[in-house]
């Protein structure tokens, strides 16, 4: 089976600018989530969608990142502005359901730099 | 506070050498354990999900085992190829969500 999409790749913004990522998940998983991963650390939860619904969204920083998940299929981050603590590895992976037996998979996420 | 602890941060092995990577781990309620593996410039690729205290899961020279209070992933004669950074990752606690330790390093010299 096709496996979690996303675009682009990088992306190089200078500070202030708007950025948005996209993500594909894979076929029939209900639940996407998108994270965040510095340099040396492990993935941090940004937002979680059952199907179009956010519903833990608590750690987004709300003044200035957006998502989105329309049909309840692809989902869209924003950040506007960027700011220099922003630059990090965006990674969006999705599931079947949020049960404990049922594992995330993850795509190969965005790397933003900001100048 | 549910948290993960990860070591050592990084290990050099010789092909052949077999070793365990540790993940310590405080959360209320476990409803899952996984480990998974990153590649540079990848996203994790699932390996193992772990469920209650004395199970045992393995997939070619992995082998990942769970305690009440912390897990191992053993690797048995290792190859340059299973080179990688290696997540562990818990589920449960109040807010049921994902929470990832730091990673361990794992490089394998031919």
């Amino acid at each position: 089976e096709a496996g979690v999409v996303q675009s682009p790749r990088y992306k190089i913004i200078e500070k202030k600018q708007p950025v948005a990522f996209w993500c594909n998940p894979i076929s029939g998983h209900n639940t996407l989530y998108w994270y965040r991963q510095n340099l040396g650390q492990g993935p941090e939860l940004l937002i979680r969608y059952e199907n179009e619904e956010a519903v833990d969204d608590s750690q987004l920083p709300k003044d200035r990142f957006s998502a989105e998940r329309l049909k309840g299929v692809d989902s869209t981050l924003k950040i506007q502005p960027a700011e220099l603590g922003d630059s990090a590895v965006y990674l969006c992976a999705s599931s079947l359901g949020t049960g404990g037996n049922q594992p995330q998979h993850f795509g190969d996420g965005t790397r933003l730099s900001i100048l | 506070e549910d948290q993960v602890t990860q070591s050592p941060e990084a290990l050099r092995l010789q092909e052949g050498e077999s070793s365990s990577l540790n993940c310590s781990y405080t959360v209320s309620g476990l409803r899952g354990l996984f480990w998974y593996r990153q590649d540079p410039g990848k996203g994790p690729e699932f390996l193992f999900t772990l469920y209650s205290a004395g199970e045992e899961k393995e997939k070619e020279r992995l082998k990942a085992t769970l305690t009440k209070k912390e897990s191992f992933l053993h690797i048995t004669a290792p190859k340059p190829e299973d080179s990688a950074t290696y997540l562990c990752a818990v589920r449960g606690g109040a807010t049921n969500k994902l929470i990832f330790g730091t990673g361990t390093l794992l490089a394998v010299q031919p």
